[in-house]
């Protein structure tokens, strides 16, 4: 009964190529998430949604376009890999209110060579 | 100065110690609190909320002090299994426009 769950768990690709990471949560949130982890361990958000809109938007290279065709899901699409994007991708989700807590999911190591 | 900032360690401790992590934060309007943890090339998970007038859960102690603008979170009798990474957590804003900070988080390493 997998709450938050994203794929793929690995990806390798080369420079250039264009990706993309899936994330499903069957929570019943309406505020999903991206989050990168890069080797320094740092957890920075990328984006949010929240009931398929748009909310937060930090500063990301515009080649990451997120998607959220329904509330359950949010997918990330990356275009012309560089190596700085290699790092852990999370999604996460979680209810609207104040003390709500985030559900992550398992993550996906991206490694472009 | 980060807005949320922790301790980075690592905290090397024998089986059975007590150990204390503290996560100072700068933004006075701060509303909520949180301790997460987070394995080895795990996510993290949430170890707890931190509430205004502390919280235990088991052997975790959170307490949190608005006044000097830090939160903190006790481990007592340690166990091989509470090695990871504890991320201390902290919002402000709500609704749509709530942020999560979050901290660099403190390395733990329980020994035998």
């Amino acid at each position: 009964d997998t709450a938050v769950s994203q794929t793929p768990k690995y990806l390798v690709t080369q420079m250039g190529n264009d990706k993309s990471i899936k994330c499903e949560q069957n929570l019943g949130h309406d505020t999903m998430y991206w989050y990168k982890q890069d080797s320094k361990k740092f957890l920075k958000i990328m984006f949010s949604y929240n009931n398929k809109e748009l909310i937060i938007n930090e500063t990301v290279p515009n080649r990451f376009s997120p998607k959220s065709p329904d509330k359950a899901h949010l997918n990330l699409h990356i275009n012309s890999l560089e190596l700085g994007d290699s790092a852990v991708y999370f999604c996460a989700s979680s209810p609207t209110g104040f003390w709500s807590p985030l559900h992550f999911g398992n993550g996906t190591r991206l490694t472009v060579t | 100065r980060k807005e949320v900032e922790q301790d980075p360690g690592p905290f090397n401790v024998p089986e059975g110690a007590t150990v204390a992590f503290n996560c100072t934060y700068s933004n006075s309007a701060s509303q909520s609190f949180f301790w997460y943890r987070q394995d080895c090339r795990k996510e993290p998970k949430l170890l707890m909320s931190v509430y205004s007038s502390g919280n235990e859960d088991g052997r975790f102690t959170a307490q949190l002090n608005r006044a000097s603008q830090y939160i903190s979170l006790l481990i007592r009798d340690s166990k091989l299994s509470d090695s990871a990474t504890y991320l201390c957590v902290v919002t402000r804003g709500a609704g749509n426009n709530r942020k999560l900070i979050w901290g660099l988080g403190t390395s733990l390493a329980v020994n035998p």
